[in-house]
């Protein structure tokens, strides 16, 4: 298995507030994304980096925002967590952006926004 | 803009049963496609990929899948369903400098 870290599995927390979510790779990935999981979308990209500092939007970014500040660590935060950002949150990296160059997902962060 | 379309957001096999899984994408050029199989709590493992190479893909786990280009499908296949098999199977397409696309997936269960 590709060592993806999610941190944390699990996590509840109350519309407004602020929430950040950590994905950590040993594998020296350039490319790292976060999508999330809804039943009846399958996985919608929200945002990807493609090195350090480098980041760019997915299909879904509204309402998010990600850092990246080590090739390792990708951080997605909710500025203020609503209950449609309710979902299940993936990391997953890529060793580069070529089109053969599969994915490799995390374990996932199931988030719930009451 | 590319698409992919899964037919079926669930199918049910008996044990032994061969499994079609249906996949159609919408590429406006050569499309190079994915599946992905997701067991309970878990992330996301690539199943198989379509390389240009060869229209039969074959696969982990005795999964294999046909690109048919006429059709603008790649439907995954498995002559002999395990009860191991019964997971979410997502379809995925990228195109020239697009993202990859992910369907809505396919949940498979099989029956003793």
């Amino acid at each position: 298995d590709a060592g993806i870290t999610q941190s944390p599995r699990h996590k509840v927390t109350e519309t407004g507030t602020p929430v950040t979510l950590r994905c950590h790779q040993t594998e020296n990935h350039r490319y790292m994304y976060w999508y999330r999981q809804d039943p009846g979308h399958g996985l919608r990209l929200i945002h990807y980096s493609y090195g350090v500092k480098d980041t760019d939007k997915g299909e879904v970014s509204d309402g998010y925002s990600v850092s990246r500040s080590k090739t390792e660590d990708f951080l997605l935060t909710l500025e203020s967590a609503t209950s449609s950002q309710t979902s299940v949150y993936f990391c997953a990296i890529s060793e580069s952006g070529t089109w053969n160059s599969p994915l490799h997902f995390g374990n996932g962060t199931r988030l719930t926004v009451t | 803009a590319q698409s992919v379309t899964q037919l079926g957001s669930h199918v049910s096999v008996s044990e032994g049963a061969l499994v079609l899984l249906r996949c159609n994408y919408s590429s406006s050029v050569p499309p190079y496609l994915f599946w992905y199989v997701q067991y309970p709590n878990q992330g996301l493992q690539l199943l198989l990929k379509y390389t240009s190479a060869a229209t039969l893909v074959k696969g982990i786990n005795g999964f294999e899948a046909e690109f048919k280009k006429s059709e603008t499908s790649f439907h995954l296949t498995k002559p002999s369903a395990h009860m191991s098999d019964a997971a979410e199977y997502f379809c995925a397409v990228r195109s020239g400098s697009e993202k990859l696309v992910f369907g809505k997936g396919t949940k498979l269960t099989v029956n003793p």
